[in-house]
């Protein structure tokens, strides 16, 4: 069965405390592998894209790296607004659809 | 460039009344897609449209949700009776071909809760 799963569910940072978050997945042939940034209330927003295993992505204090099955996403050096939910989510090989599978998310607090 | 719409952005009904969600995607995109998102959980693929044809519907309770695109531009969720397991944020997505070099892009979603 395809799964994706998220850890830790929660984490609590304080600023400038560097830390990882992990997505591991079990689909048969990886497409890509998506990460989205979700604040309270509000849609999720696309970080990254992932395609095949050793890719790394990076984009201010945030860097996304990929294996064969699981990804990082690396925080560098926190600030108080990078505290959302990062979800991560999968696209099959055997997709002809572009339908992503999500995890459940990690929620992040980055306290001053 | 405008991001996709979605109205309204909260709806409080009773259990078995009726209930539609709206969303205007991206201008150009010609892939649309309605996602389930319940509290804690990740987004679950409702129904994803090819312009004004359906891709993939496997996951939608088709006794009481329907959805439709006309003109491969809006779309329309609806549920109809709601039950009280229906409660989660409803997003709407879309992307502009729905290739698996697609991003997808989320509106706000809307918040529905079943009493």
């Amino acid at each position: 069965e395809d799964q994706v799963t998220q850890s830790p569910e929660a984490l609590r940072l304080q600023e400038g405390e560097s830390s990882s978050l992990n997505c591991s997945y079990t689909v048969s042939g990886l497409r890509g592998l998506f990460w989205y940034r979700q604040d309270p209330g509000k849609g999720p927003e696309f970080l990254f894209t992932l395609y095949s295993a050793g890719e790394e992505k990076e984009k201010e204090r945030l860097k996304a790296t990929l294996t064969k099955k699981e990804s990082f996403l690396h925080i560098t050096a926190p600030k108080p607004e990078d505290s959302a939910t990062y979800l991560c989510a999968v696209r099959k090989m055997a997709s002809n659809t572009g339908k992503l599978i999500f995890g459940q998310g990690t929620t992040l607090q980055v306290k001053p | 460039e405008a991001g996709v719409a979605q109205s309204p952005r909260y709806k409080i009904i009773e259990k078995r009344q009726s209930v539609a969600f709206w969303c205007n995607p991206i201008s150009g995109h010609a892939t649309l897609y309605w996602y389930q998102q319940i509290l804690g959980q990740g987004p679950k693929l409702l129904i994803q449209f090819q312009n004004n044809g359906v891709v993939d519907d496997s996951q939608l309770p088709k006794d009481r949700f329907s959805a439709e695109r006309l003109k491969g531009v809006d779309s329309t969720l609806k549920i109809q009776p709601a039950k009280l397991e229906d409660s989660a944020v409803y997003l709407c997505a879309s992307s502009l071909s729905g290739g698996y070099t697609d991003t997808q892009y989320f509106g706000p979603g809307t918040r529905l809760t079943v009493l």
